[in-house]
């Protein structure tokens, strides 16, 4: 059975300060990886995406994530945060015909 | 404009009253997905579907049914709603079901009096 673990429901940073956002699968077989965003009252937008090629995958708006075989992670980074990330995100799991998100990470965005 | 498209946005309704709520894309997809979004839970899938004809469960289908009849379209249908089935719901759809991006719907608010 496959699973996400999202370390931290809120997370709170300064703009201008590292986002890390924590995401931990556990799958049977070669995952495909995700993370979503979700701003208030809309549906989530896909930010990248990891399919078996390079490990580092850039996604949209500066973030990016590294897959770690080893350690079953997939944890979301951006250098500077900007008021504008402010938005839950969601990490999401693979391998055969089901998804599996995990419960979300809320990010506020200090001025 | 490529989108999902759902219907209703909001719906209050009260227990054991058969409900639809309807998902449309037009972007030739052949994966769709059902989710519900619960507070601290995430999204959790309900119902997918291949193509079309082709459904099956995902992680918390009871109390819900689908069908696939036309590529375009995934109904969700509520038969007899109860009250735990409150939530929010979403429609997603992606070319096909492994690699590629889910596009989803802007979503359905569900009150089950």
């Amino acid at each position: 059975a496959q699973s996400v673990t999202q370390l931290g429901s809120h997370v709170s940073v300064s703009e201008g300060a590292l986002v890390l956002l924590r995401c931990n699968y556990s799958s049977s077989v070669p995952p495909y990886l995700f993370w979503y965003v979700q701003y208030p009252n809309q549906g989530l937008q896909l930010l990248l995406k990891y399919t078996s090629a390079a490990t580092l995958v850039k996604g949209i708006n500066g973030f990016e994530a590294e897959f770690k075989k080893s350690e079953t992670s997939f944890h979301l980074t951006k250098p500077s945060a900007h008021m504008s990330d402010a938005a839950e995100y969601f990490c999401a799991v693979t391998n055969f015909n089901k998804f599996y998100f995990g419960s979300g990470t809320k990010l506020n965005v200090k001025p | 404009e490529a989108q999902v498209t759902q219907n209703p946005r909001y719906l209050i309704t009260v227990t054991g009253k058969k409900l639809t709520v309807t998902c449309s894309q037009n972007m030739n997809h052949e994966y769709m997905s059902w989710y519900r979004q619960d507070p601290g839970l995430g999204l959790r899938q309900i119902y997918y579907s291949m193509n079309v004809e082709v459904t099956d469960k995902g992680d918390v289908p009871e109390g819900y049914k689908v069908s696939r009849k036309e590529k375009r379209n995934f109904p969700l249908i509520l038969e007899s709603p109860s009250p735990n089935q409150t939530s929010l719901y979403f429609c997603a759809s992606s070319l096909q079901q492994r690699s590629h991006e889910q596009f989803f719907g802007p979503g359905t608010r569900l009150t089950v009096l």
